[in-house]
């Protein structure tokens, strides 16, 4: 398997503009987050999805951060408009439930998209 | 409320020498404990777990300690050596809502 896979690895772009990051999640795999890392905050959870639905997204900054998850194999994660204080190196995660229920624990990171808004 | 912090920024360790990395949780509803280890450029990647019902559990050259009295655990790598230069982060779970919570890491150092 190769991995979660991000796209793309880096991004510039100017205030104002749409952001879009993607992630493919490994395949079979339930769960896929999405964090956001930067110095000051270190790696903080933006959002979750269990089987393509949204569970928890009240790490979502504000309104101009949106994710999708249209299917198992597929996810974005929209900035519209991007500001200078959302550059950071965004990741994504994915993982399998255990049997029994509950979150079996090993996240397996992409590579992550690094974003700077000037 | 939940947070998850550790006690040092950097660490700085001969190569050879163990390596005792901590950490401080404050949830004690919290169940479940992972340390990933984070390279630069790369993304975490796990390294070792332990739940709640446990103190110890050991891995290749690595071992975490849970100490819930005082809500601490910790990581401790036998015979540093240069690929082990990373930033560590632990990472607490409550099973009743799988929202995994990172602390803000540890940058380990080796020394030559």
């Amino acid at each position: 398997d190769a991995g979660v896979i991000q796209s793309p690895r880096h991004e510039v772009t100017e205030m104002g503009q749409e952001v879009t990051l993607r992630c493919k999640p490994i395949s079979g795999h339930d769960y896929l987050f999405w964090y956001r890392q930067t110095m000051m905050r270190g790696l903080e959870l933006l959002i979750y999805f269990n089987n393509n639905v949204p569970i928890d997204d009240s790490g979502m900054p504000e309104d101009r951060f949106s994710a999708k998850m249209p299917n198992a194999s597929f996810s974005t994660l929209k900035i519209q408009p991007s500001e200078p204080r959302d550059s950071a190196v965004y990741f994504c995660a994915s993982s399998s439930q255990t049997s029994g229920g509950g979150y079996g624990g090993e996240l397996f990171f992409g590579e992550g998209s690094r974003l700077t808004v000037l | 409320g939940e947070s998850v912090g550790l006690h040092l920024p950097t660490l700085s360790v001969q190569e050879g020498d163990n390596s005792i990395i901590n950490c401080a949780y404050s949830n004690s509803a919290s169940d479940y404990f992972i340390w990933y280890k984070q390279e630069s450029g790369k993304g975490p990647q796990f390294i070792i777990d332990i739940r709640s019902n446990m103190d110890k559990r050991q891995g290749q050259r690595v071992t975490v300690l849970l100490n819930k009295t005082v809500k601490h655990l910790s990581l401790q790598i036998a015979a540093t050596q240069p690929g082990d230069s990373a930033v560590y982060f632990c990472a607490e779970i409550m099973n009743r809502d799988d929202k995994i919570i990172f602390g803000k890491g540890t940058r380990l150092h080796i020394l030559p």
